[in-house]
């Protein structure tokens, strides 16, 4: 399977806990996306990684929410003391290259559900 | 916000029709992308216009850009009960910027 891969596909969890949702992205795709997508709405930019550069973390909401890549292959977004309003479907992205010439790549994402 | 937004927010057409679904942006762009969601599912790259290009065909699409009006259009001609899902538009400056989307139902 050549596509991005995220998992869990989805994920309830009690308010107050921490989750750690993972993606693994194309081979050899050096940019890596995370989006955040509420019911209904457009996706929200929360953390690009590109190559061995400083991410920009510009779109994490709150200090709860952290992401890390490791070897410039898999990624892991963490949230912590989850809230309810961070439900949503948390999306991964990845692309060939650096700069927007390169379409984005999208796993399936993983829906979580803060009760 | 630099974020593109579609119009309308849904739209509802019978099988062969065709359908139109619009996006206007704020800010200037390097690119401008749409890309389509089934329910449930991630976004699916569909076309790429650079901002020195007014117009593009890739099989049943169609995408116009006018960077004037910062606007662009996605024309889906001959629509099949397959192509309803949702429709985003992506612009690029900095960063990707996405709009809420169009949600659109062929009915077969």
């Amino acid at each position: 399977g050549a596509g991005v891969s995220q998992s869990p596909s989805n994920k309830v969890t009690e308010k107050g806990k921490d989750v750690e949702l993972r993606c693994d992205p194309i081979s050899g795709h050096t940019a890596l996306y995370w989006y955040r997508q509420s019911l209904g709405q457009g996706l929200e930019f929360l953390i690009y990684f590109q190559g061995n550069s400083a991410p920009d973390k510009s779109g994490l909401p709150s200090d709860r929410f952290s992401a890390e890549r490791t070897g410039g292959s898999v990624s892991t977004l963490t949230i912590q003391r989850t809230q309810q309003e961070d439900s949503a479907v948390y999306l991964c992205a990845s692309s060939l290259a650096e700069g927007y010439n390169s379409p984005l790549h999208f796993g399936n994402g993983t829906r979580l559900t803060v009760t | 916000s630099q974020q593109g937004e579609e119009d309308p927010q849904a739209l509802s057409i019978q099988e062969g029709e065709n359908a139109t679904m619009n996006c206007s942006y704020k800010t200037s762009i390097n690119n401008l992308q749409w890309y389509r969601q089934n329910s449930g599912r991630g976004l699916v790259h569909l076309i790429l216009i650079r901002s020195n290009e007014r117009e593009k065909h890739s099989g049943r699409l169609r995408v116009t850009l006018d960077t004037s009006k910062k606007s662009s259009s996605l024309l889906i001609t001959a629509s099949r009960a397959a192509d309803t899902a949702s429709y985003f538009c992506a612009t690029t400056g900095n960063q990707f910027y996405f709009g809420t989307g169009t949600s659109l139902t062929v009915i077969p």
